[in-house]
């Protein structure tokens, strides 16, 4: 595999249920991204992390809780989501370095319906 | 606050004819801007930015800060052009990239 690798691709969950979404960058990055994409909204940051460190939350709800264990490896834990969390969540990384931060690269996406 | 705008969700073109995506953004700091494109079936990916000030595929845009606006042209747009357009803007050093609502573009034969 190479590039940005994100499973699953589609995912259906009732409100109450918590399910991962995981992201896997096979590019030697040390950044890594989460964007919400929905049908009335640009692409939305949501998290950021550096060198495993989170740098950015966007007023995310506590529903969405990231994980970087690794700087290859990023997921989105969801738990009690509303409908209206229904989504395509894109991954992405980039390689930053002391000239700022680099090109983002980014996944397929993981296509969420909340019922 | 960083804010894009791309006025145009849909523009429509015929094969040959000249294209101009336009995209105007509101940031009080020292401006990165790229185009992001998105080919149907594939991954969104990096088209140019403006750092760079090469032309992609024979697109160019040339950030006019006087004017805040960062668009993008091609003088003769071919059929594979078709895709989904989005301008971004980050500040220097600043991983919080922010897109626009993003244009699709369809060029016709």
């Amino acid at each position: 595999e190479t590039g940005v690798t994100q499973t699953p691709r589609h995912l259906v969950m009732g409100m109450t249920n918590k399910k991962s979404l995981k992201c896997e960058q096979h590019l030697g990055h040390n950044a890594m991204y989460w964007y919400k994409q929905s049908a009335k909204k640009p692409l939305e940051l949501m998290f950021v992390y550096n060198f495993k460190e989170q740098t950015e939350n966007n007023s995310v709800p506590s529903r969405f809780s990231p994980e970087c264990p690794n700087s290859s490896h990023l997921f989105l834990h969801l738990h009690t989501l509303q409908p209206e969390d229904s989504a395509l969540y894109l991954c992405a990384s980039s390689q930053d370095g002391a000239g700022g931060p680099g090109e983002l690269f980014f996944g397929e996406g993981s296509r969420l319906t909340v019922l | 606050a960083q804010r894009v705008t791309q006025p145009e969700k849909l523009l429509s073109v015929f094969k040959g004819a000249p294209v101009e995506l336009k995209c105007n953004y509101s940031y009080s700091g020292s401006p990165e801007l790229f185009w992001y494109v998105q080919y149907s079936r594939q991954r969104l990916q990096l088209l140019l930015r403006h750092i760079s000030r090469e032309s992609i595929k024979g697109f160019t845009a040339d950030l006019n800060k006087g004017e805040t606006s960062f668009h993008l042209k091609k003088p003769f747009a071919q059929e594979e052009d078709s895709a989904m357009y989005y301008c971004a803007l980050r500040g220097y050093n600043n991983n919080d990239m922010r897109f626009g609502a993003g244009t699709r573009l369809t060029v016709k034969p």
